[in-house]
């Protein structure tokens, strides 16, 4: 299985600044066809994950622009530039490059 | 707008069979390209994957589950399903069903459930 190692595990933050996620996977993502199948959720207190990012740069219809994916291989990033009361859960990264697809443990993200 | 909606016994035994229904509104299961998946997340923890079936009917499942998972499409219902047997305390879980879109190269989970919990305890 490609294990997937997120961090921080936990990640305060003051409304309007900046957040970053960082996610490594135990083998490359990156497939032939020039696409690295990593994917980044959103699950928010309560509620089921939702997907902000696929294909590791690519966001999801509706998402706000203040999110943004970057990283290639095994090495991937996750930022928020000016973070917002709403952005409050535990965002996983997820490998969807075989099976079984797997999730990094999460990092929690709450307002100072 | 598609929504996916789980249903089952909250409370099963332990060494019993949990099964869990998904039923999907707005769109056809047997239609387009997806995979039709099932997670779960014990209390506090991660998400697992647990296994997937294609809108033509091929399945894969997670070696840790699989001697014990099936995955089934139910077309004249439009609902999928989960079967786990011989369950025991550790299977207590939130359990999610979702959509994984196939577009093109893109693949990617664009609806989930909203969960239900399943409890298995004597």
């Amino acid at each position: 299985d490609i294990v997937m190692t997120q961090s921080p595990l936990s990640l305060p933050v003051t409304p309007g600044e900046a957040a970053s996620i960082s996610c490594r996977s135990s083998q490359s993502l990156l497939q032939s066809n020039g696409y690295n199948y990593l994917d980044w959720y959103l699950q928010k207190p309560g509620q089921s994950p939702q997907l902000l990012i696929f294909l590791a740069s690519n966001r999801a219809s509706g998402v706000p622009d203040r999110f943004s994916g970057s990283g290639s291989g095994t090495d991937f990033t996750l930022k928020i530039t000016r973070v917002e009361a709403e952005d409050v859960g535990v965002y996983y990264c997820m490998q969807g490059l075989q099976s079984p697809l797997t999730f990094g443990g999460g990092t929690k993200v709450e307002i100072k | 707008q598609v929504q996916l909606q789980e249903s089952g016994p909250g409370l099963v035994k332990p060494s019993q069979t949990l099964s869990l229904t998904c039923t999907v509104s707005g769109g056809s299961i047997s239609s387009g390209t997806y995979y039709w998946t099932w997670f779960r997340q014990p209390a506090g923890k991660g998400l697992e994957w647990i296994g997937r079936i294609y809108t033509r009917g091929s399945t894969n499942y997670n070696p840790s589950l699989k001697s014990r998972v099936t995955i089934s499409l139910d077309t004249s219902n439009n609902q999928f399903s989960l079967n786990l047997s011989s369950v025991t305390a550790a299977d207590t879980a939130v359990y999610y069903c979702a959509r994984r879109r196939i577009n093109g190269d893109s693949y990617y989970f664009d609806y989930w459930g909203q969960g239900t919990l399943v409890t298995v305890s004597s």
